[in-house]
């Protein structure tokens, strides 16, 4: 069965500051991966996907499939970055996402 | 073009009643998932649905809940004799299908349900 891990439920950190929120999963095949963030008061919405290999926003996220990681990152936080993160994962044929259980993120001014 | 809308937004119900949850997805998207976020337990699957296949029914977490799509576009969920523990906000999202991986799901505003 599938399985995400998000260890930190909070995180703070400054204005400027490198930014990093663990997410670790466990699945024997090849899953696809997602952060998706809540921002207050707005709904769920896709941040990034592993396929994608974009930048949003000045985040970016690497797959180690030695690690069974997909830590999300950003060299230099902003205050509009505070949200709920949650990393996901689906398989193909069988799209139901799996997620962590979110970190809060807050950047202090 | 307009994205997933739920309604109603908020719905406050008496333990044992009846409820039932709207979801209109993306127009064109063949499949359609619905979520429940809630504070114990995070973000869980409750079912999916994808063009004419069996909906996935795996994690609907008792008989009490159902499900079900018409003509492959607006979805219900039904809640029969809600017990406390079904306050949650409920969370629908749907997404094209995939190819050759998993598409990207893209949400409702949910429907915050407190039963009393």
């Amino acid at each position: 069965a599938q399985r995400v891990t998000q260890p930190e439920k909070l995180l703070s950190v400054f204005k400027g500051a490198p930014v990093e929120l663990k997410c670790n999963y466990s699945y024997s095949g090849s899953p696809e991966l997602f952060w998706y963030v809540q921002y207050s008061r707005q709904r769920l919405q896709l941040l990034l996907r592993h396929i994608s290999r974009e930048s949003i926003k000045g985040f970016t996220a690497d797959l180690n499939k030695g690690e069974t990681s997909f830590h999300l990152k950003k060299p230099f936080a902003q205050e509009e970055d505070s949200a709920m993160y949650y990393c996901a994962l689906a398989v193909f044929g069988n799209e139901k996402l799996t997620f962590g259980t979110g970190t809060r993120l807050t950047i202090i001014p | 073009g307009a994205g997933v809308s739920q309604s109603p937004s908020n719905k406050v119900t008496e333990k044992g009643k009846d409820v039932e949850l709207r979801c209109d997805p993306i127009s064109g998207h063949t499949a359609l998932y619905w979520y429940r976020q809630s504070l114990g337990q995070g973000l869980e699957f409750l079912i999916y649905f994808q063009g004419n296949s069996a909906p996935d029914k795996s994690g609907l977490p008792s008989d009490r809940f159902s499900a079900e799509r018409t003509g492959g576009s607006v979805s219900t969920l039904t809640i029969q004799r809600t017990q406390q523990e079904d306050s949650a906000v409920y969370l629908c999202a749907s997404s094209l299908m995939g190819l050759a991986t998993p598409e990207t799901q893209y949400f409702g505003p949910g429907t915050r349900l407190l039963v009393l």
